[in-house]
């Protein structure tokens, strides 16, 4: 049974481009959250997509944006790349609905570099 | 709104010795509780969570949390550190609201756990 796998594991970008960044769900599972992990730093929520809808969003801008399509697998957007973007980014995802504590499963991220 | 501190950024322990990582939680209505650990390089890996079901909580590879409402805390302790438990920490809450909280973590800031020989 496959857990959640991300893509791609590294990547390297320069200011000012965008970036695209794939996660699969756990099997079963319905749920995708986002979540930004500096260095030295505990992770933070970006958003979370069920139904293929953004259905809560942290405290990040509008250059970050996402999809879910109907497999359930999703994408997270980022657009406008500013050095303080680098960070790894962690996909997590959870089933039915990820209502009340239903436990979130991660995958191994995505280390993203910023020149 | 809801935040995590975990006291202890770095926690250094003999092998053998008691592991005891520190939580605390701010909000009046108890949220839902969890620890984490992550390996370096890899992801988060879920040790154990706080159902209400009973208020000292065993996880995997021989963690247990006790949730104490009176001191808002959900301290992760082992009996007996092993070399592999080496790894930072991580305490979370979703927020309890009912049928409308759809899990939105909110980490601390984690605690390095190092094990000396």
């Amino acid at each position: 049974d496959a857990g959640v796998t991300q893509s791609p594991t590294h990547l390297i970008k320069t200011r000012g481009q965008q970036v695209t960044l794939r996660c699969s769900p756990k099997s079963g599972h319905d749920t995708v959250s986002w979540y930004q992990q500096a260095l030295g730093q505990g992770p933070q929520f970006i958003f979370q997509y069920y139904e293929e809808e953004e259905r809560q969003r942290g405290n990040f801008p509008d250059r970050f944006s996402g999809h879910q399509f109907p497999n359930y697998s999703s994408e997270l957007n980022v657009n406008a790349l500013l050095l303080g973007d680098s960070a790894l980014y962690l996909c997590a995802s959870s089933p039915r609905g990820g209502i009340g504590n239903q436990p979130q499963h991660f995958g191994d991220g995505t280390r993203l570099s910023i020149l | 709104a809801q935040s995590v501190t975990q006291l202890g950024s770095h926690v250094s322990v003999s092998e053998g010795a008691l592991v005891l990582l520190r939580c605390n939680y701010s909000s009046s209505v108890p949220p839902y509780l969890f620890w984490y650990v992550q390996y370096p390089n890899q992801g988060l890996q879920l040790l154990l969570k706080y159902t209400s079901a009973a208020t000292l909580v065993k996880g995997i590879n021989g963690f247990e949390a006790e949730f104490k409402k009176s001191e808002t805390s959900f301290h992760l302790t082992k009996p007996s550190a092993h070399m592999s438990d080496a790894a930072e920490y991580f305490c979370a809450v979703i927020p309890n609201a009912g049928g409308t909280s759809y899990g939105k973590l909110t980490f601390g800031q984690g605690t390095i756990l190092t094990v000396h020989p």
